[in-house]
């Protein structure tokens, strides 16, 4: 079945201490986003890709930066994790940006817990 | 601009009775409504959608919504719901913002179901 895969589910990272979480597609689509989803709130879009063009939200933090190195894979870093960063980061991928009838597809999410 | 507003944060029901899950929305443009639902740990699945047509929409798991243009609302309903429907549910309006949609999220509300 094609899907959205993150890995890993669960990860613990210390105060500080890089981490990067991992997005990949089958679906073939040329939209990925990433999100931040605290504890009973609404995901918070960071930025998204459409292709190789990356676009940040104006509100995200600079600690925060993404690599796409081709259609399938696409990757979150947080370079120096603070306490605050500690939440559910989940993928997404769309067909096309343009089109406002696209379903955003979402993979089960990366819980990350800093120490 | 767009938003969308879940007026319950929490929503307690027994099992077997029927639950409505109420979103208004705030659009000046076309309205491409959405709802997820998302279950403990994990990312966020399509229940149903509007992009046009009919006004009542049906979706998985026995879901159905009703876009009702005149008080911009696109409410969530089952008539009989089970245990397994103990989720949160998070309803989202496409928007075009720039040169990319955009979902806008409301703030998410959890389904109890009690037995």
């Amino acid at each position: 079945d094609a899907m959205v895969i993150q890995n890993p589910r669960y990860q613990v990272t210390q105060f500080g201490k890089p981490v990067t979480l991992s997005c990949s597609q089958t679906l073939n689509h040329n939209v990925m986003y990433w999100y931040q989803q605290k504890s009973s709130q609404a995901p918070k879009l960071l930025f998204h890709y459409y292709d190789k063009d990356f676009n940040n939200e104006a509100d995200t933090p600079d600690n925060f930066q993404s690599r796409r190195p081709n259609t399938s894979f696409c990757f979150l870093d947080i370079r120096s994790p603070g306490l605050g960063d500690a939440a559910m980061y989940l993928c997404a991928t769309s067909r096309a940006r343009l089109a406002g009838k696209d379903t955003q597809y979402f993979g089960p999410g990366t819980r990350l817990t800093v120490l | 601009a767009q938003s969308v507003t879940q007026l319950d944060s929490q929503v307690p029901v027994f099992e077997e009775a029927p639950v409505e899950l109420r979103c208004n929305y705030s659009s000046s443009v076309s309205v491409y409504l959405f709802w997820y639902v998302q279950y403990p740990n994990q990312g966020l699945q399509l229940l149903l959608k509007y992009l046009s047509g009919s006004t009542l929409v049906k979706g998985i798991n026995g879901f159905e919504a009703e876009f009702n243009k005149s008080q911009t609302s696109f409410h969530l309903r089952k008539p009989s719901v089970h245990i397994s429907d103990t989720a949160e549910y998070f309803c989202a309006v496409s928007g075009r913002r720039g040169n990319f949609n955009k979902f806008y999220f409301g703030s998410g509300t959890k389904l109890n179901v009690k037995p």
